[in-house]
């Protein structure tokens, strides 16, 4: 069965730092890998995805995430953070076939 | 284009009561999505549907929930009756198709005292 964990519940940042949010999963086959972020009271919002191809991904708002087969990773990344970022950051794994599967989710804080 | 929509956004009611939640996916969007969200946790399926086909109800309660999805659009999510155990952000998502990123509505956030 696919599973994800993220291994850290909690993380602060100085606003302007970098920022690395880890994701492991176990999947079977070749995977369909997201990164959702949620803000108080609200639904999940997608930042990126990775279906095939290059394993570094661009999404929104400046974030990355590098697909890593050997460490079944997919890291998000961002090189400075902005106070605007302070939400909660889900990694998510599914298929083509099968719902997506996400973890416990990290909570991203940010400090001046 | 408008988003998912889901009412209400929060809904208090005693055990035992029953509840139901509704949802309106984005336009042309054949695949919709019932997530229920513990606090603290991230999303966890309760139903996937495939125009009005739900293919994926493994994780649903059968004795007290039940969803339909009505000419392959709308949705509504039915708890009968609810527990104390149910309090959680009830989320609804579509998607183009199977495979395709899920888009979320902003939750129902029950409570059952």
């Amino acid at each position: 069965a696919q599973s994800v964990t993220q291994p850290d519940i909690h993380i602060t940042v100085s606003e302007g730092a970098s920022l690395e949010l880890r994701c492991n999963y176990s999947y079977g086959a070749t995977p369909y890998l997201f990164w959702y972020v949620q803000s108080p009271g609200q639904g999940l919002q997608l930042l990126l995805k990775y279906f095939s191809g290059d394993t570094l991904v661009q999404g929104i708002k400046g974030f990355e995430a590098e697909f890593k087969r050997s460490q079944s990773s997919f890291n998000l990344r961002k090189p400075s953070v902005h106070w605007s970022d302070a939400a909660e950051y889900f990694c998510a794994v599914g298929s083509w076939d099968t719902p997506l599967v996400f973890g416990k989710g990290t909570r991203l804080s940010v400090i001046a | 284009e408008a988003g998912v929509v889901q009412s209400p956004r929060y809904k208090i009611i005693e055990k035992k009561q029953p509840v139901a939640f509704w949802c309106n996916p984005i336009s042309g969007h054949n695949t919709l999505y019932w997530y229920r969200q513990n606090l603290g946790q991230g999303p966890e399926l309760l139903i996937r549907y495939e125009n009005e086909e739900a293919v994926d109800d493994s994780q649903l309660p059968k004795d007290r929930f039940s969803a339909e999805r009505l000419k392959g659009v709308d949705s509504t999510l039915k708890i009968q009756p609810a527990e104390l155990g149910d309090s959680a952000v009830y989320l609804c998502a579509s998607s183009l198709d199977r495979g395709s990123p899920l888009h979320f509505g902003n939750g129902t956030r029950l409570t059952v005292t």
